[in-house]
């Protein structure tokens, strides 16, 4: 299994754009998580899905932030407009509790690394 | 508001020294307790635990659990540089729900 796969690697923008990013989970977990690091704040959760369906998107920041899972084995986080303060690395994971019912955590993906200028 | 709270915040310390990193937690309808590592990309899972007492153990790595007091301890022996990262402890809350609240980390730099 390819893991978690997260795109692009980097991403660097002018405040005012539009920047998606892209996962794609772990083929047969139903959970997906969108949290975004930062120094400040750590890893904070933004949005989770289960099987495709938003359970909780408390921690999205604001309206400029938007989440979709349009199907099992792909999902979006959208900005937009972006700002500066956006600036942090976004990372996906998903989770199945389906592995003999025992819950052995989350996998991550690499992360987006994201800029805004 | 559910609250984990690591220390120290950062840590340096030699080759072959033992470490011990902290996890404390404040939180309803606690679960279980996940330790991660984090170098330069993704972190990676190292142990969950959910029962007081009992040591979770991978080679130099160990991990322990205390529900009457809410704190967890990740100790590493005969550190090595390799072992230098962020050290993240999370903690999952039980129901349906499934994310998990981190702590702010450990930095440990392990030097030659």
């Amino acid at each position: 299994d390819a893991g978690v796969i997260q795109s692009p690697r980097h991403e660097v923008t002018e405040m005012g754009q539009e920047v998606t990013l892209r996962c794609k989970p772990i083929s047969g977990h139903d959970y997906l998580f969108w949290y975004r690091q930062t120094m400040m704040r750590g890893l904070e959760l933004l949005i989770y899905f289960n099987n495709n369906v938003p359970i909780d998107d408390s921690g999205m920041p604001e309206d400029r932030f938007s989440a979709k899972m349009p199907n099992a084995s792909f999902s979006t986080l959208k900005i937009q407009p972006s700002e500066p303060r956006d600036s942090a690395v976004y990372f996906c994971a998903s989770s199945s509790l389906r592995t003999g019912g025992i819950d052995y955590g989350y996998t991550f993906g690499s992360g987006t690394r994201l800029t805004v200028v | 508001e559910d609250k984990v709270v690591q220390s120290p915040l950062s840590l340096v310390v030699h080759e072959g020294d033992t470490v011990t990193l902290n996890c404390s937690y404040e939180v309803t309808n606690f679960r279980s307790l996940l330790w991660y590592k984090q170098e330069k990309k993704a972190p990676t899972f190292l142990f969950m635990l959910t029962s007081s007492g009992i040591e979770k153990k991978s080679g130099r790595l160990s991990s322990i659990l205390d529900k009457k007091e809410l704190f967890s301890i990740l100790n590493i022996t005969a550190t090595q540089t390799g072992d230098s990262a962020v050290y993240l402890c999370a903690v999952r809350l039980s129901g349906s729900a499934r994310q998990l609240t981190f702590g702010s980390g450990t930095q440990l730099t392990v030097l030659p």
